[in-house]
């Protein structure tokens, strides 16, 4: 099985940065995903890392270290609409052929003004 | 662009109802999948199928049963709808990593489902 944690909820200030952590613990690793949530709507596909290091994708980028079982979720120059809950999820390597993903429970991010 | 499309944004049925929530995608992906959503709990999988006519229980599949008699549909059916699988209901979609290792799902706008 996994084991996946993430804070709850934080608060930030509109053009500031925020780091999401995620650790998690599996039998096989075999990818890592980070989704975007506002409430109400569907989960949306943000990035993904299965080799240690940094992603960067305009504002955001995402960051892995599996030894450690260890990833963060950096937002930077937060706007408003990055108000949301963000979604870490991890493949497990058994699951592979099925993409099957293990989400944490996800990290409400407010921004305000 | 991906489309994946659940049949109803918000469902009110009775306790006991056999109920039926449908989700089709148009992106010819092999893998589909349900879930649920509640607050504290996260996503949790109760289905998924890789492949027509397949299928596979995830974590929390008791009360519910699931059907894929064409690949770019999925139905998920609870057999006698109780108060405690009043929840939030996400339908996603995805290639096999075969294809592509980074394949994210891709997901539908939800069914609120109430059962009362």
């Amino acid at each position: 099985g996994q084991n996946i944690d993430q804070p709850t909820e934080m608060t930030a200030t509109e053009g500031a940065i925020v780091q999401i952590n995620c650790t998690y613990q599996t039998s096989g690793f075999n990818g890592l995903f980070w989704y975007q949530q506002h409430a109400g709507e569907a989960p949306t596909f943000l990035s993904y890392n299965v080799l240690d290091g940094l992603e960067e994708k305009g504002r955001f980028s995402s960051f892995l270290s599996r030894s450690k079982g260890y990833s963060y979720l950096l937002l930077k120059e937060l706007q408003m609409k990055d108000s949301a809950s963000y979604l870490c999820a991890v493949r497990d390597l058994s699951e592979a052929a099925g993409n099957k993903l293990t989400f944490g429970g996800g990290t409400r991010v407010l921004v305000k003004p | 662009d991906v489309k994946v499309t659940q049949s109803s944004r918000y469902l009110v049925k009775r306790t006991g109802e056999k109920v039926f929530l449908e989700c089709v995608q148009d992106m010819d992906h092999e893998n589909m999948f349900w879930y649920r959503q509640d607050p504290g709990l996260g996503l949790r999988l109760i289905y998924f199928s890789y492949d027509v006519k397949m299928k596979e229980k995830g974590d929390i599949p008791e009360g519910y049963s699931v059907s894929r008699e064409k690949k770019e549909r999925f139905s998920l059916i609870l057999e006698s709808a109780s108060t405690n699988q009043t929840s939030m209901y996400l339908c996603a979609s995805s290639f096999r990593p075969y294809r592509q290792h980074n394949q994210p799902q891709h997901f539908g706008d939800g069914t609120r489902l109430s059962i009362l």
